[in-house]
């Protein structure tokens, strides 16, 4: 049962610190994205991937936040510095070109 | 400025009746669209799409209509069954938009026993 796994589940830090998130697509998927689902705005797209490269991250904060993939199976998403209006749940999602798209469970992420 | 919108926040049923789900958008270059379920505590998963080309889609229980004139389609759940009770959102892509989706807020559906 192929699926996408996030860590951590959860995640409580405090204002300044750097937090990172990491995903492990489904094997097979070339195409990775990054949303972050907040109350107001639902579910909002970061970024995303395309056989690793950077395909698009205009809805991402650039002066704090960075998305990468060091290899085909971890993508990660990193705040430095976070800050208390990060507070979110962050999702990664998979799949093949054009196809489907596969969520994670997310990480829930708390900024004191 | 969101381009696809749930304008409930909330819906409650009785179980065995029909949930009605809306959904509006704004751009007219979105020619496909989704929508996901999501329990608490997990990530969204898909349900049901339609094509623009298409204006119904039907799986099972579940039926989605689009009205392309009024930019408007709907997520019908015929019956009802408390396993529904969750939060479903609308999602909308565009030819130009290549995989990006672009999500609503969500409508939290609660089916009463």
């Amino acid at each position: 049962d192929a699926r996408v796994t996030q860590t951590p589940r959860d995640k409580v830090t405090e204002m300044g610190q750097e937090v990172t998130m990491r995903c492990q697509p489904i094997l097979g998927h070339n195409t990775v994205f990054w949303y972050r689902q907040t109350m107001m705005q639902g579910l909002e797209l970061l970024a995303y991937f395309r056989n690793r490269a950077p395909l698009d991250d205009s809805g991402m904060p650039k002066d704090r936040f960075s998305a990468e993939m060091p290899d085909a199976t971890l993508a990660t998403l990193k705040i430095q510095p976070s800050e208390p209006r990060d507070s979110a749940v962050y999702f990664c999602a998979s799949a093949r070109s054009k196809e489907t798209q596969y969520f994670g469970p997310g990480t829930r992420l708390l900024v004191l | 400025d969101q381009q696809v919108k749930q304008n409930s926040p909330s819906l409650s049923v009785q179980e065995g009746r029909i949930s009605i789900l809306n959904c509006d958008y704004t751009n007219s270059m979105f020619d496909y669209f989704l929508w996901y379920k999501k329990y608490p505590a997990e990530g969204p998963t898909f349900l049901i799409s339609i094509s623009s080309i298409k204006d119904k889609n039907e799986d099972g229980r579940f039926t989605v209509f689009l009205n392309k004139s009024a930019k408007h389609l709907s997520l019908h759940i015929v019956p009802s069954q408390p396993g529904d009770s969750a939060v479903y959102f609308c999602a909308a892509k565009g030819k130009s938009s290549g995989d990006k989706l672009t999500f609503g807020t969500g409508t939290r559906l609660a089916v009463r026993p």
